[in-house]
This record gives C-alpha cells, structure tokens and sequence, in this order.
C-alpha cells in the first residue's frame, strides 16, 4: 500500500566516524541559524548556533558551516558516538524580542552503528 | 540545568473533547512557545507568547486553540474540540531575551 508522511533523509556511520549533516534554506534574509537534536521521545535540544556574519564556529565535537552563495549549512559531528544517534534539524530563527520564531527543516536520522 | 517540563507526557482523548497541555517554562525566561510535530514531520510553530498576550500565531492556531498564563509558573495550549488530525506531539518552549528556544520533552496526544 502506499506510505503515508514525510520520509527523513538518512544518515549511517560508523562509531569513530566524522559525520556531515546538510540543510538548505531558501531565504536569503535569514541571517541567524541552529541546529538542533532530537533524541526519541524527547524534545529538540540546542546544539550550535551561527549568524550570517560567520561562515564557521565550532563547539564540542560539533562544527557549522555556514555557505550564503549557495543557502547552505552542515553540521559536522567529530568521532561519532552512539549516543549521537538522534535526528538533527536546522532552524531558521528570524525576528526578535517578542517576534522571535524558530522555522525548523525536514529533519536527518543519524544512525550511528557500533 | 533549569528545563522545560511539560505534563503530561501522553495524553489520550476522544474526538470533540477538550484537553489542556501543561507546560512549566524555565522561571526565569520572558518568551513562551508551542510547537507541534506530527509523527515523522518536521516541527511547525503554532503559536508565541510574551506579557500576557500572543505575539505571533500559525495558522494552524485557528479558534479551536489557547493558550493562558494562569499564574507565575504554568503555560498551558487548550484544545477546545480536538479532531483527529490534532493528534501530535505537542512541545512547549521558552527562552530569555538573546538566548536560544529551550524544549521541553513534549506531550504526545492522542485523538481517538
């Protein structure tokens, strides 16, 4: 029969691995960007966040690049750990103060194989 | 680390019914959100809120939905009459000035 909802892009790796998610936007107002994990059962979780002003920053194991020519950002995760298994989503947040708002991507399933 | 806590985790309906979700910002941030994500689809906003009134809403917050600050602490959505494509996982947020959306864990409704 035929499937109903949105299948996620899928990404496996090996524990050890780097892994490399990518994100498109479409706006090319957006200024500001985060991604965002979301284990299951649970509620997406802050990872890393960039402005428009910056085409690299780097965290914990994490880096986001940010590509504006072409409206693209990817998170990289260094030596991927089975506890990274999550989905991973890019947001677009725009406005501020009480105009604030979070537009958030399709989402990618990180399967990370022991 | 202060979170986000919402309750209750799973909630089961009828179809017409009204359900409350219930949500408890961190204490000490200004801005509050719901989010919802139907099964495997992404996360859609529904709605903003900041001193005491919404300041954005999607259009999915059409008339059937509310949202109240009753007190200091509680941040609830109100389903008036839930159909059954309500049935979602239901996310509050919030967030102080400059500083990212913080997720709670979610309620996931059920509309029978």
């Amino acid at each position: 029969g035929e499937s109903v909802g949105l299948h996620l892009p899928t990404l496996s790796v090996q524990e050890g691995d780097n892994s490399i998610i990518n994100c498109a936007y479409s706006n090319s107002a957006s200024d500001y960007f985060i991604w965002y994990k979301q284990e299951s059962g649970k509620g997406p979780q802050f990872i890393i966040d960039i402005r428009s002003n910056m085409d690299k920053r780097q965290g914990q194991r994490v880096t986001v690049l940010l590509n504006k020519t072409v409206k693209h950002l990817s998170l990289q995760i260094a030596a991927t750990q089975p506890g990274d298994s999550a989905v991973y989503f890019c947001a677009d947040a725009r406005g501020g103060g009480s105009n604030y708002k979070l537009t958030f991507g399709k989402g990618t399933l990180l399967t990370v194989n022991p | 680390e202060p979170e986000v806590t919402q309750t209750p985790s799973h909630q089961v309906t009828q179809m017409g019914q009204e359900v409350i979700l219930r949500c408890v910002p961190i204490s000490n941030h200004l801005y509050f959100y719901w989010y919802r994500q139907i099964l495997g689809q992404k996360v859609e906003f529904l709605v903003s809120f900041y001193n005491n009134e919404i300041s954005e809403k999607s259009e999915i917050f059409d008339d059937q939905f509310s949202v109240e600050r009753p007190d200091g602490s509680n941040f609830t959505l109100k389903i008036r009459s839930t159909k059954l494509e309500d049935s979602a996982m239901y996310f509050c947020a919030s967030r102080k000035q400059n500083s990212p959306l913080h997720f709670g864990n979610g309620t996931r409704l059920t509309v029978t």
